[in-house]
């Protein structure tokens, strides 16, 4: 099972990029990382999702080194709105998501 | 195309009685997990069904607690005689159930147990 580890929280400016980076390295080679942001009294939403090199939506961007033992989620520019916590998922490699387990994600505050 | 619906979104229950939470997965998707979180905690996996089975139950405790999803209808996770301690939010997610196919999350059930 691949364990996660994350900083447990981060504060930036308003406009400033950020980088959230996840260590995974027992990672499957079947697995996938997926990053998810969760506010107060809401579910996890997912943002993005990756298996090697580099991914980017509307929303974020995920870089995966080559050796895929850790990845990083960046948010351009954030905003008061993005304030929440941000969990780093690997898996579920050839089974369902019962054993991949959430951490206690990173708690980005960002600041005006 | 609706995503994952969860109700109710708030439940009280005294101590003793029975808790029914509901989840109607997004369409297309056969896959269900429900989860719990703690406050400052993460999520924790309760239990793993498709249609009409249960295919990892582990993380549920083996009594009071069971879950269902039937052929037609949601998915309902039910909670017999409940105690402060399961004060808790349950979320569901549910998935395609390809292997690379994200978990989507309802915004859950917050059970408060009095």
């Amino acid at each position: 099972l691949a364990k996660t580890t994350q900083p447990i929280s981060m504060d930036s400016y308003e406009g400033q990029e950020v980088n959230i980076t996840c260590s995974h390295n027992n990672i499957a080679t079947n697995d996938y990382i997926t990053w998810y942001q969760q506010f107060p009294s809401q579910g996890p939403r997912f943002i993005i999702q990756g298996y090697k090199t580099k991914v980017k939506n509307e929303v974020a961007s995920l870089f995966i080194p080559a050796d895929r033992k850790s990845s990083t989620l960046s948010l351009p520019r954030v905003s008061l709105s993005d304030t929440a916590v941000y969990y780093c998922l690997v898996g579920p490699g050839s089974g369902g998501y019962q054993k991949v387990t959430f951490g206690t994600g990173t708690k980005l505050q960002v600041i005006p | 195309n609706a995503g994952v619906m969860q109700n109710p979104r708030h439940l009280v229950r005294r101590r003793g009685q029975e808790a029914r939470l509901r989840c109607s997965p997004m369409k297309g998707h056969s896959h269900v997990y429900w989860y719990r979180q703690l406050p400052e905690e993460g999520l924790k996996f309760m239990v793993y069904l498709q249609k009409e089975n249960i295919i990892d139950e582990s993380g549920m405790p083996k009594e009071r607690f069971s879950a269902e999803f039937p052929k037609e209808g949601p998915s309902i996770l039910r909670i017999q005689q409940v105690v402060r301690g399961d004060s808790a939010a349950y979320f569901c997610a549910s998935s395609e159930g390809q292997f690379n196919s994200p978990l989507h999350f309802g915004n859950g059930t917050r059970l408060t147990v009095t």
